[in-house]
């Protein structure tokens, strides 16, 4: 079992939908991290979360510690948000370990 | 200001050759982190540096695998005696601070 997991792994919305994409984790982690890949491959880092909640434009997350999990809100989607997301959580050192990822596409 | 580069961007080499990834982080960043994205696979953590310390090692897959952190700042990620399976893109990431990791375009590596 992976000590990260996403879900769901492929997700297709209309432009427009309201988006959530999962994490759960298994360890102790000191902070989670969503990462944004598009198909050239470039990663760009969305959030850092060790509580509560962010928000930047369309997208939201929120983390909840004593459940281990996360949650990725994207509203208003759009097909420029189409990419593949990851989940990164911080344990004991800075390294990260990922989960999958969730591939989504978005639809006009 | 300039981000985190990589270079090569595509190398492809015959099994059982060395190949040398370079990695340029952002200026001034202490941590620099190299990271192996295999086809289908997620993303897998593979060497850690930061400032002066021992690098983390811990995810480096085989003794094959070694990489160098030269002054603080550029790294070289050495593949000996590539293998099919060593063929990924190959990341790298620096910081300044554990809550921020920038990302370079990635090393597409393919072993023949």
């Amino acid at each position: 079992k992976n000590e990260v997991e996403q879900s769901p792994q492929n997700l297709t919305a209309q432009e427009g939908e309201f988006i959530t994409i999962n994490c759960s984790y298994s360890v102790g982690i000191s902070a989670l991290h969503w990462l944004q890949q598009h198909p050239g491959g470039g990663i760009v880092s969305l959030f850092m979360l060790s509580s509560g909640k962010k928000k930047h434009g369309r997208l939201i997350a929120t983390i909840n510690i004593q459940e281990k999990h996360s949650s990725l809100h994207i509203t208003a989607s759009h097909p420029r948000d189409s990419a593949v997301y990851i989940c990164a959580v911080r344990h004991n050192t800075d390294k990260l370990i990922f989960g999958t990822g969730t591939r989504l596409q978005v639809f006009p | 200001g300039a981000g985190v580069s990589q270079s090569p961007s595509n190398k492809v080499t015959e099994k059982g050759k060395d190949v040398e990834l370079r990695c340029d982080p952002i200026s001034g960043h202490t941590a620099l982190y190299w990271y192996r994205q295999s086809l289908g696979q997620g993303l897998e953590f593979l060497i850690y540096f930061q400032g002066n310390s021992a690098p983390d090692k811990s995810g480096l897959p085989s003794d094959r695998f070694s990489a160098e952190r030269t002054g603080g700042s550029v790294s070289t990620l050495t593949i000996q005696r590539t293998q099919q399976e060593d063929s990924a893109v190959y990341l790298c990431a620096s910081s300044s601070r554990p809550d921020e990791q920038y990302f370079g375009p990635g090393t597409r590596l393919t072993v023949t």
